[in-house]
This record gives structure tokens, sequence and C-alpha cells, in this order.
């Protein structure tokens, strides 16, 4: 049982380049975040998906995009790269139902992303 | 405003000690708080769910007060192991149906020997 995974676990790109970076969970969790890291700020969403085949946007989507391929997956992807995107980036799941008021979230070890 | 604030830290306390943490948020229809733990470079863990009641995990207590919108964690005899980043979480605004989270920047922990 891996729980969360997040691929690549490093990654330099150049302004403009694009990528995705990879989550997957094996807790059949309903729920899946992304979210981004940067000394001072805390945690900020980036988008989140409720349920399989739903997306919404949290606080700062701008510029990223993402897929939830299926259950167990859930991507996000950089069209073109900027310097403010260098970032840890972490994706989460949680068995989070409608209507529930209660939300642990389940995190993956991180993408330490950096834009030159 | 932040949603949920926290003072950064860090708060450097001899092995042993007792150390308190507060947190306030904004939102007063926040249904849900936690605490959850980040070690250097690595993800935040679920540390303790906080219950209007008080709750207690060993030599972690966790207390939350409705009325001014703040949550505490107070650690007693404090380990070397304790040193961590301690985030304040609480469910977001109008969050009943995407279960989103609101984290505070955190309080960094040290434990010296």
């Amino acid at each position: 049982n891996a729980g969360v995974t997040q691929t690549p676990k490093f990654q330099v790109l150049k302004t403009g380049q694009s990528m995705t970076l990879q989550c997957a969970q094996d807790m059949n969790h309903n729920s899946m975040y992304w979210y981004r890291q940067d000394p001072g700020m805390g945690l900020r969403l980036i988008y989140y998906s409720a349920s399989e085949g739903t997306t919404d946007k949290g606080e700062v989507p701008n510029g990223y995009n993402v897929s939830r391929l299926n259950k167990r997956e859930f991507s996000l992807r950089l069209e073109s790269a900027a310097p403010s995107q260098t970032s840890v980036y972490f994706c989460a799941s949680s068995e989070f139902l409608a209507g529930a008021t209660y939300n642990e979230q389940f995190f993956g070890p991180g993408t330490r992303l950096t834009v030159l | 405003r932040k949603e949920v604030e926290q003072d950064p830290g860090p708060f450097n306390v001899p092995e042993g000690a007792t150390v308190a943490f507060n947190c306030t948020y904004s939102n007063s229809a926040s249904q849900s708080f936690f605490w959850y733990r980040q070690d250097c470079r690595k993800e935040p863990k679920l540390l303790m769910s906080v219950y209007s009641s008080g709750n207690e995990d060993g030599r972690f207590t966790a207390q939350l007060n409705r009325a001014s919108q703040y949550i505490s964690l107070l650690i007693r005899d404090s380990k070397l192991s304790d040193s961590a980043t301690y985030l304040c979480v609480v469910n977001g605004a109008q969050s009943g149906n995407t279960g989103k989270l609101i984290f505070g920047q955190g309080t960094t922990l040290q434990v010296k020997p």
C-alpha cells in the first residue's frame, strides 16, 4: 500500500517549457488535490477533484491545468512554465464525501520544481 | 487578513519543556479543525483532529474555542523528535461540498538537547 505517489521528485525547467506532474493514490479515495507550498505562504490549493470526472479551481489556478484521468490518478500540467511557478508541489487525496465535515487529507512526497 | 493565522516562530525550547502554539481562523462557519505536522522537506501528515470538547493524544493536547475562533496545540515533555513545523488547518469557507482545507503557514518548533 503505497498511499499517494508523485513523479517526478525533482524537476528543473526553462521558462516557457511545459511539463506534467503525475499523482496516483491506491486508497480508493474520491477526492484529490494539488497544492503548492512557498516559503512564508503555507500550502495553497491550485485545483481539486471532488470525484472522478470533476475538477474545480482552487485559490491559485492561473497557469495550471489538471486532468482526473480515473479514480486513482490526478495530473497537473504547466503549459508554459514561469519563474513564479518555482515551488514545491504536493498532491493529496481524501475519502471525502459531499456534505461531510471531516476531511483528513493524505499527501504525497512532493515535487520540487525550479523554473529558470 | 489570512483565513488561518499562526505565529511562524521559530520556537526554540529545551528537551522536556512544555510549549503551546496558537492559531486563529476567520471563517466562523468552519466545522473541521486539524493540526498537521511537517518535517523538513517532507509532506504534511495529520497529527490530530481538534474537537469542540478538546482532545488529548499522549503528550499532545488540542483545544478549540469557537467563540474566539482560536485553536491551540500543547506539547508536554518535548522530545528532540518533536522538532518540525506544525500546521493549523481548517475546512474552508462554503466547503461543505468540496472538502477544501485552508492551511496556516505553520509554526516551527526546534527542541534542543
